[in-house]
């Protein structure tokens, strides 16, 4: 399996435009992971879904911020507007039952001026 | 409230040497535990998990940690550091093994030097 990929892999955009970042999980895993890494804040969790369905969504900072995840094999997390406190850089993960243990994707390096 | 805590921004230590990396957890039942290594501009890589069984877990790179329950601790140790070894270094916690959710700590810088 390639892993978890993320596109784009960089992304520079204005502020005020809308942000659609995307992320194809490993086949057969059942949970999808959105994380943002700031030097300030670290890694933070702003939403995971299992089975498709958003559990838990209380990581996401604001109404600009929403993710779906139409079927098993994609994600979108998407800002509008995008602000440039958002610049960070995202990260998808996906992971099993059987493993356990969650895999990331390469990052999407977001910087909004 | 359940969470986990890498008391030291950076841990410096001579190639060869043993390398310890520490990590606390706070949480109620039986957690699941992880190591995580990201190098620059990097995701992060999965080295090591704890579940259940043997407190001693090994995992890549020659990495081990050990599961403390007593000391609510998974100390992430190597007996012989490598400069390649420089990273960053993420504790993480499950709570909810069914929706495998990980809380990860602030990080710890390794810096190894030759």
């Amino acid at each position: 399996d390639a892993g978890v990929i993320q596109s784009p892999r960089h992304e520079v955009t204005e502020m005020g435009q809308e942000v659609t970042l995307r992320c194809k999980p490993i086949s057969g895993h059942n949970s999808l992971f959105w994380y943002r890494q700031t030097m300030m804040r670290g890694l933070e969790l702003l939403i995971y879904f299992n089975n498709n369905v958003p559990i838990d969504d209380s990581g996401m900072p604001e109404d600009r911020f929403s993710a779906k995840m139409p079927n098993a094999s994609f994600s979108t997390l998407k800002i509008q507007p995008s602000e440039p406190r958002d610049s960070a850089v995202y990260f998808c993960a996906s992971s099993s039952p059987k493993e356990v243990e969650a895999f990331f994707g390469q990052g999407t390096r977001l910087t909004v001026v | 409230a359940q969470s986990v805590a890498q008391p030291e921004d950076q841990v410096n230590v001579a190639e060869g040497n043993p390398l310890t990396v520490k990590c606390t957890y706070s949480v109620s039942g039986n957690p699941y535990l992880f190591w995580y290594v990201q190098y620059p501009n990097r995701g992060l890589q999965f080295l090591l998990k704890y579940i259940t069984g043997d407190n001693l877990v090994k995992g890549s790179y020659g990495f081990e940690a050990e599961f403390n329950k007593s000391q609510t601790s998974f100390h992430l140790k190597k007996p012989s550091a490598l400069v390649s070894d420089s990273a960053l270094y993420f504790c993480a916690v499950s709570f909810f093994p069914g929706f495998q959710k990980l809380v990860f700590g602030t990080g710890t810088r390794l810096l190894v030097s030759p």
